[in-house]
């Protein structure tokens, strides 16, 4: 079965430090990847997608993820975290075979950025 | 222009009882999907509207029934209520039948007693 995984639940940085978020997926044929956001008191919010091309995704808010086929792994980084960087992260993944859009998310990691 | 739109806001109901939650897509899309997030969970997946019909359905039992009407809003029903459907649930809406990106609303949060 399908299935998406969030290395890290929780993850506690200070300000300018880096951040990489770990995303494994098990889906042996092409698919669309995701992460998305959800700062507190918001809703979910696309940071950025990856449905083919290069592999080097840039998004907004400085954030970039690089799709690694050969690991199955979509992870997430930014060089520098700011204190509004504090939310929630979901990696999500869409199979590209007529399925037409059913996300299967991950659990989420829970990232805070201290002063 | 208005993001993806649901109603209401909060919700408590009792076992047993059914509830229907609202949805009105980004203007301009036709696709809308439903998810439930539970506490400390990333959303699952429970059908797809297309075209006022169901396209797709996750592994959710038929208490969940949806319906979409011509004008791509949509409602969400549970019969039968359990503890256990406690949850956020979300909607997204997107272009073409699910092929574009999703917009997510901001959720209802469901309370079952």
């Amino acid at each position: 079965a399908q299935s998406v995984s969030q290395h890290n639940h929780h993850v506690i940085l200070s300000e300018a430090a880096s951040l990489e978020l770990g995303c494994n997926y098990s889906y042996g044929g092409t698919v669309n990847l995701f992460w998305y956001v959800q700062y507190p008191g918001q809703h979910l919010q696309l940071l950025l997608k990856y449905f083919s091309g290069d592999p080097l995704v840039k998004g907004i808010k400085g954030f970039e993820a690089e799709f690694i086929k050969s690991k199955f792994s979509f992870n997430l980084r930014k060089p520098s975290v700011q204190w509004s960087d504090t939310a929630e992260y979901f990696c999500a993944v869409s199979p590209d075979d007529h399925s037409w859009g059913k996300l299967q998310f991950g659990a989420g990691t829970q990232v805070v950025v201290t002063p | 222009d208005a993001g993806v739109t649901q109603s209401p806001t909060h919700l408590i109901k009792t076992r047993g009882q059914q509830v229907t939650l609202r949805c009105s897509p980004k203007s301009g899309h036709d696709t809308v999907s439903w998810y439930q997030q539970a506490l400390g969970q990333g959303p699952q997946f429970i059908f797809q509207y297309y075209e006022e019909e169901e396209r797709q359905r996750g592994n959710f039992p038929d208490r969940f029934s949806g319906h979409q009407f011509p004008n791509y809003s949509s409602e969400l029903n549970v019969n039968a209520l359990l503890l256990g459907d406690s949850a956020l649930y979300l909607c997204a809406s997107s272009l073409n039948g699910g092929e574009e990106t999703q917009y997510f609303g901001p959720g209802t949060r469901l309370l079952v007693l």
